[in-house]
């Protein structure tokens, strides 16, 4: 059974950092591309990251470009994302999510329950 | 950036009866479009890819067709699991995998 478990989230003040992390079992991790996407409170879906099967492409979304880091540890079956320079509009569901092949040019079949981020003064 | 529209934001049906749900692209997707489902307090599950591939598990009351920018997502006869939100991403053009506002499928 494919599994993904997100943890990391919290309350941090503007301007702060979270790493968030993602915990995969279930499947064969180094074979697929991952995601973040993230869901405001009350708001529609919105991709955030893409990383291929080895973690050599990573894209972003113009939004959390240059403020957010996407990586991955095959030997550990874990996904991350580093969140630097927060804002308030960054406040979200975070979800780790599994593409259906190993570019990330694809639908996404797994999801994670979500970890939520909270950015407030 | 693609622009995904769905319509309409929400759609009343009552159970036992058809649901028709429309996407439209700002460019061609070719057949690259999936439909998503979300049930309160839970992740998003996919239902439809390639715009009319059933993913696994899908009850067969669940139906996607079209290409280029209009796509549709069909439920035959509403069962009760079925009121959620829908929505719609296009994967044709990365980055980014862009994603309709949703349509809220609620009960008449």
């Amino acid at each position: 059974e494919v599994q993904l478990v997100e943890s990391g989230g919290g309350v941090v003040q503007p301007g702060g950092s979270l790493r968030l992390s993602c915990a995969a079992s279930g499947f064969t991790f180094d074979d697929y591309a991952m995601h973040w996407v993230r869901q405001a409170p009350g708001k529609g879906l919105e991709w955030v990251s893409l990383i291929n099967w080895n973690g050599g492409t990573t894209y972003y979304a113009d939004s959390v470009k240059g403020r957010f880091t996407i990586s991955r540890d095959n030997s550990k079956n874990s996904l991350f994302l580093q969140m630097n320079s927060l804002r308030v509009e960054d406040t979200a569901l975070y979800y780790c999510v599994k593409d259906i092949g190993s570019s990330g040019w694809s639908p996404f079949d797994y999801w994670g329950q979500g970890t939520l981020v909270a950015v407030s003064s | 950036e693609i622009v995904m529209t769905q319509s309409p934001a929400t759609l009343s049906v009552s159970p036992g009866e058809r649901a028709t749900l429309s996407c439209r692209a700002s460019q061609s997707l070719n057949s690259n479009l999936a439909w998503y489902q979300q049930k309160p307090g839970q992740a998003p599950r996919l239902l439809i890819y390639g715009a009319s591939t059933r993913a696994t598990g899908i009850p067969a009351r669940f139906s996607g067709s079209g290409s280029g920018t209009e796509f549709t997502l069909t439920i035959s006869s509403l069962q009760s699991e079925d009121f959620a939100v829908y929505y719609c991403q296009q994967y044709n053009h990365w980055p980014p995998g862009t994603f309709g506002q949703g349509t809220k499928l609620e009960i008449k």
